[in-house]
């Protein structure tokens, strides 16, 4: 596609239940990033694929959260029992092997 | 953590030229610098990078000094449009290491 899509832009969740964050990357892109940004906060690095190597998953803060990827297509972000602290946006970029990112607009995850 | 040392914040007014300074005297030989800017409520932007010669797009221009210890991202007439976070980073361009964001700049165009 022309852009990076992520689904849903916005999602309230109640503490406890589980979420799968969705993002489509640019057509081509063999990378694919996912970070995590909290209010007011910087950008927190949680998972990098590249290509069939094996994910770096060392940005993942719990093993609640988990991420997958089908071949060099869509990805999708797995946060189970969610807490409150998850709230934040969660932010995917896609680049080629050697290039720049493109993100996402991201999806506002809010737990209640 | 992030390699990079940038102001918190910064003003300028609208029409000038905007130079925002980044200090990474770590840098590594295979190192580039990178910028992003992030508009509030949106994801980075990629602006310009480079490795030691000056560049130049239709966003920016990016000055390294010799010895690679900093740079400036230079927005020569910045717009209100322009407001935004902006991240310098410094990362291998190709690679397994994923783009490590600080803190960055606020920059606040004025009109």
């Amino acid at each position: 596609g022309a852009g990076v899509s992520q689904s849903p832009s916005n999602k309230v969740t109640e503490k406890g239940k589980d979420v799968e964050l969705r993002c489509d990357p640019i057509s081509g892109h063999t990378a694919l990033y996912w970070y995590r940004q909290r209010l007011g906060q910087g950008l927190e690095f949680l998972i990098y694929f590249q290509g069939n190597s094996a994910p770096d998953k060392s940005g993942l803060p719990s093993d609640r959260f988990s991420a997958e990827r089908t071949g060099e297509s869509v990805s999708t972000l797995t946060i189970q029992r969610t807490q409150q602290e998850d709230s934040a946006v969660y932010l995917c970029a896609s680049s080629p092997a050697v290039g720049s990112y493109t993100f996402g607009s991201g999806t506002r995850l809010t737990v209640v | 953590d992030a390699k990079t040392t940038q102001p918190t914040s910064m003003d300028c007014a609208e029409g000038r030229a905007a130079n925002l300074p980044c200090n990474h005297s770590t840098i590594s030989g295979n190192e580039y610098v990178y910028w992003y800017r992030q508009i509030h409520s949106q994801g980075p932007q990629y602006i310009i990078h480079g490795l030691k010669n000056n560049e130049t797009n239709e966003m920016a221009s990016l000055i390294i000094t010799e010895d690679r210890k900093s740079s400036t991202l230079i927005l020569p007439h910045a717009t209100l449009r322009d407001t935004a976070v902006y991240y310098c980073i410094v990362s291998r361009r190709s690679g397994n290491t994923p783009l490590v964001f600080g803190k960055g700049t606020r920059l606040s165009v004025i009109a």
